[in-house]
């Protein structure tokens, strides 16, 4: 089973509505964080938790939320999706000092 | 000027052909620097760890690092259609959030 897993794979929704993507991961790490990637931008930190009561913005949260539920667990949220939230977005997971280690990803597409 | 600068591409090289792939970046506190290697439709995978500056080697693939010119480089021997693929760059300072480069595309022709 993949260590680090994302639902959904693939999302299409409309402008306006909310939309909650979900992070989970197997590798018992402390250190979860929230990328968008878009092409020639690269990737975007959007939010990272250090643990489970620990939450920061990263460089692009506005339109954002998440909740960290358990140490496990790792949601995002689009409380009113706009078309320029259009992107593929990870998850990642990662130990103090150590590499990070990437969900599959979610495409999100707001028409 | 962005933290991390990476040419995005694309890099079309003939199979067997030796790969260069370089980034600079502005911010002296980074301390840590990777090298993560995307296939298509994929998550981002750790290629490359490095502490510092110096040089690390792992099969064909050498990771530099140039502190004092703030310029790391990924060097892949003998390259395989296999290495064809998105490579980000990415560094930290004190272990702290990571910053990556936007990727190079490359594409290694049998």
């Amino acid at each position: 089973d993949a260590d680090v897993t994302q639902t959904p794979r693939n999302r299409i929704t409309k402008t306006g509505k909310r939309i909650m993507l979900e992070c989970s991961q197997t590798k018992g790490h402390d250190r979860m964080y929230w990328y968008r990637q878009d092409p020639g931008l690269g990737l975007r930190l959007i939010y990272y938790s250090f643990d489970v009561k620990d939450i920061n913005k990263g460089e692009i949260s506005d339109g954002y939320s998440v909740s960290r539920q358990a140490q496990a667990k790792f949601s995002l949220s689009l409380e009113s999706a706009i078309p320029n939230q259009t992107a593929l977005y990870f998850c990642a997971t990662s130990t103090r000092g150590g590499e990070q280690f990437f969900g599959p990803g979610t495409r999100l597409t707001v028409l | 000027q962005k933290e991390v600068e990476q040419d995005p591409g694309p890099l079309s090289v003939p199979e067997g052909a030796i790969v260069s792939l370089n980034c600079t970046y502005s911010n002296s506190a980074f301390q840590y620097f990777m090298w993560y290697r995307q296939y298509s439709r994929k998550g981002p995978e750790l290629l490359m760890y490095t502490y510092s500056s110096g040089n690390k080697e792992d099969g064909r693939f050498t990771a530099q690092v140039d502190k004092s010119s703030k310029y790391i480089s990924l060097f892949i021997r003998d390259s395989q259609p296999s290495d064809s693929a998105t490579y980000l760059c990415a560094m930290s300072a004190l272990s702290d959030k990571v910053i990556f480069g936007p990727g190079t595309s490359l594409s290694v022709i049998p």
